[in-house]
């Protein structure tokens, strides 16, 4: 079985250019969630998704969006990135995060330089 | 602040050292998972507890509950430098996602 998968793995921006991050999720799983994980940082909620609506967002703001598809493949959109925002974007798939807890892909390493 | 408070932030031991940390909050959780994340990699699933005061062990890692449901601790025994990675906690939060702790940071030294 395919686990969760991200793409791109790395990602160099520019400044104020928009950054589109996408994230297939393990088949059968309908939940996608997104974090930001600054280096030495602990992650940080950023999205969740669930049969194509937003359930949940954490406090980021409105310029992070994204969407989730029919297949319940997901894509986490950066407008008008920032230094700061360089980090690492997980995405993990969940089928009761309660009991089996979250897969998580491998990320996407975003720089904005 | 965190909703989800662990400690050590970092730990370096040599290898075969016993370690413990720590995971803690002022809130209830219904439960509680550990991960374990290594360099270039998302975090994998260690361990889910859900009953307070439960302890589950995983070979060489001993896991455990609070009575109260509000802090958790992970214990290694003899560790060895494959244990080097972060470790995370992590609690469901107002039944939607999933919070996480900003982890702690093991080094093992063989």
């Amino acid at each position: 079985e395919a686990g969760v998968t991200q793409s791109p793995t790395h990602l160099i921006k520019t400044r104020g250019q928009q950054a589109t991050l996408r994230c297939s999720p393990i088949s059968g799983h309908t939940s996608v969630y997104w974090y930001q994980q600054a280096l030495g940082l602990g992650l940080q909620f950023l999205l969740w998704y669930d049969e194509g609506e937003e359930r949940n967002r954490g406090n980021f703001p409105p310029r992070f969006s994204g969407r989730q598809f029919p297949n319940y493949s997901s894509e986490l959109n950066v407008n008008a990135l920032e230094l700061e925002d360089s980090a690492l974007y997980l995405c993990a798939s969940s089928l009761d995060r309660s009991n089996y807890g979250y897969t998580f892909g491998s990320g996407t390493r975003l720089t904005v330089v | 602040t965190q909703l989800l408070e662990q400690s050590p932030q970092f730990l370096s031991i040599q290898e075969g050292e016993n370690l413990t940390v720590y995971c803690n909050s002022s809130s209830v959780f219904s439960s509680l998972q550990w991960y374990r994340q290594e360099p270039g990699e998302g975090p994998v699933l260690l361990v889910t507890v859900v009953t307070g005061g439960e302890v589950k062990k995983l070979k060489r890692l001993t896991f455990q509950f609070g009575d109260a449901r509000k802090d958790s601790s992970l214990h290694i025994t003899a560790a060895q430098p494959g244990d080097t990675g972060l470790y995370l906690c992590a609690g469901p939060y107002n039944n939607n996602d999933m919070r996480f702790g900003a982890g702690t940071r093991l080094t093992v030294k063989p």
